[in-house]
């Protein structure tokens, strides 16, 4: 049973849109990320936040942005997709430090 | 160097053996270790954490902590065919303590 909710699902979007991958968990955990993964490829971290109010870059040049104004909600925005931002969105979040993360299903765009 | 490495894979073993599944970390330092499970498509989910030196068992999955060597195992005894997937190391690194470091994966196939 999933405590952390990606939408959407699927996402097919023209270049140049502005589109925003949600991303909300109702286990009051403080610490959030996102990460990219294309096809069988590794997870390339682009995003994280450790509590409202705070976000910082990842490993991964990202031309997203992320906002963290309630704990619960941790929304990745691109200005303007490109067909190279196609890819796996997952995010995720953690309870502790030392804990593991807990992983949403998922948004896969795709950009035309 | 990779901060944390997997066998290249893929790996392929007949159903009812025991597959073995190798990490190493580069950080000394490193506290907490993971592996997760990823099947095609899907996200990943945490399947073992394993904190100290030693043996965890949990099931048909055992994780193995060796410090010292900087290594760290997964065996799964009996497998079967809905264990083919890939599997992915995590390593909570001294260098970036809140986050998770991820090995690229190893990909498993159970052939019935």
């Amino acid at each position: 049973e999933a405590d952390i909710y990606q939408t959407p699902r699927y996402l097919v979007i023209g270049t140049g849109k502005k589109i925003t991958l949600e991303c909300s968990q109702t286990m009051g955990h403080d610490k959030m990320y996102w990460y990219q993964q294309d096809p069988g490829m590794e997870l390339h971290l682009i995003h994280y936040s450790y509590g409202v109010n705070s976000t910082e870059k990842g490993d991964l040049s990202s031309e997203s942005t992320v906002s963290r104004i309630r704990t619960e909600h941790f929304p990745l925005t691109l200005e303007s997709a490109r067909p190279s931002h196609t890819s796996q969105y997952l995010c995720a979040s953690s309870e502790r430090s030392e804990s593991g993360y807990t992983f949403g299903s998922g948004t896969r765009l795709t950009v035309v | 160097q990779k901060e944390v490495e997997q066998n290249s894979g893929p790996l392929s073993v007949p159903e009812g053996a025991i597959a073995s599944l190798n990490c190493t970390y580069s950080d000394r330092g490193s506290q907490s270790f993971f592996w997760y499970r990823q099947y095609s498509g899907k996200s990943p989910e945490l399947i073992m954490s394993i904190y100290s030196n030693g043996d965890k068992e949990d099931g048909r999955f055992t994780a193995q902590l060796n410090k010292a060597s900087q290594y760290v195992s997964l065996l799964i005894r009996d497998s079967q065919p809905s264990d083919s997937a890939t599997y992915l190391c995590a390593v909570r690194t001294s260098g970036s303590a809140r986050q998770l470091t991820f090995g690229s994966g190893t990909q498993l196939t159970v052939l019935p």
